[in-house]
């Protein structure tokens, strides 16, 4: 069974904190994405990797930065948490670079910041 | 502008009826594709369907069908004798060929099936 695994499915931090959200997985996929879901605004593309170390900026990307040191894994991290940063985080992945390719997905990290 | 709306927020149906979970989509592109996903309270999204620009013939599998309309840029979802297993948060997705590693989701239709 193909994976997108998330190291963490419940996490609280404190205001301030570093915090590293990490994401594996073992399709062998070149594309990697971060996203987050609040309710009533769905996913938000936060960043995505087509490459090891090669990052985008997505739609959100301020407060957050990105490591794509091996192409299974992909890091997201917050420098300093605040608590507008609690929400779902899920990590994709998918083949390719076209838009057809379909994205799998991790179960989600639900990250609260106190 | 929101490319892909689901006005629906949340849908309550009872079991055994059939439901119907809109999508509305805009784009440019003349190549693009639309995904369905579902999410269980488990948090992971499942890929259900994906359908290129180019083939608007409408789909069936088992209880779920999906009824594409360029002409309303509508890509809307059925689920026939609905079932509890299908609570869930439905996302409808658009990628356009211009900008490959982009998906655009809509905002999620929350569906409980009551039993």
């Amino acid at each position: 069974d193909v994976k997108v695994t998330q190291s963490s499915r419940y996490l609280v931090k404190r205001t301030g904190e570093k915090v590293f959200l990490e994401c594996v997985q073992d399709m062998d996929h070149e594309n990697m994405f971060w996203y987050r879901q609040d309710p009533g605004l769905g996913l938000r593309l936060i960043y995505f990797s087509y490459d090891v170390k090669m990052k985008e900026k997505g739609d959100i990307p301020e407060g957050y930065s990105v490591s794509r040191e091996k192409k299974e894994r992909f890091s997201l991290i917050l420098e300093s948490a605040s608590t507008n940063q609690t929400s779902m985080y899920l990590c994709a992945s998918s083949s390719l670079g076209t838009a057809r390719e379909k994205l799998f997905f991790g179960s989600g990290t639900q990250l609260s910041v106190l | 502008a929101q490319k892909v709306t689901q006005a629906q927020t949340e849908i309550s149906v009872v079991e055994k009826e059939d439901v119907t979970l809109d999508c509305v989509y805009e784009t440019r592109d003349t190549t693009y594709y639309l995904f369905w996903y579902k999410q269980p309270p488990s948090g992971e999204l499942v890929f259900l369907i994906r359908r290129n620009s180019f083939d608007e013939q409408n789909e069936i599998s088992g209880r779920y069908s999906w009824n594409f309309q360029k002409s309303t840029s509508s890509f809307n979802f059925t689920i026939t004798a609905s079932q509890v297993v299908d609570s869930a948060v439905y996302f409808c997705a658009l990628s356009e060929a211009d900008t490959g590693n982009q998906f655009y989701f809509g905002t999620g239709t929350s569906l409980t099936v009551i039993p």
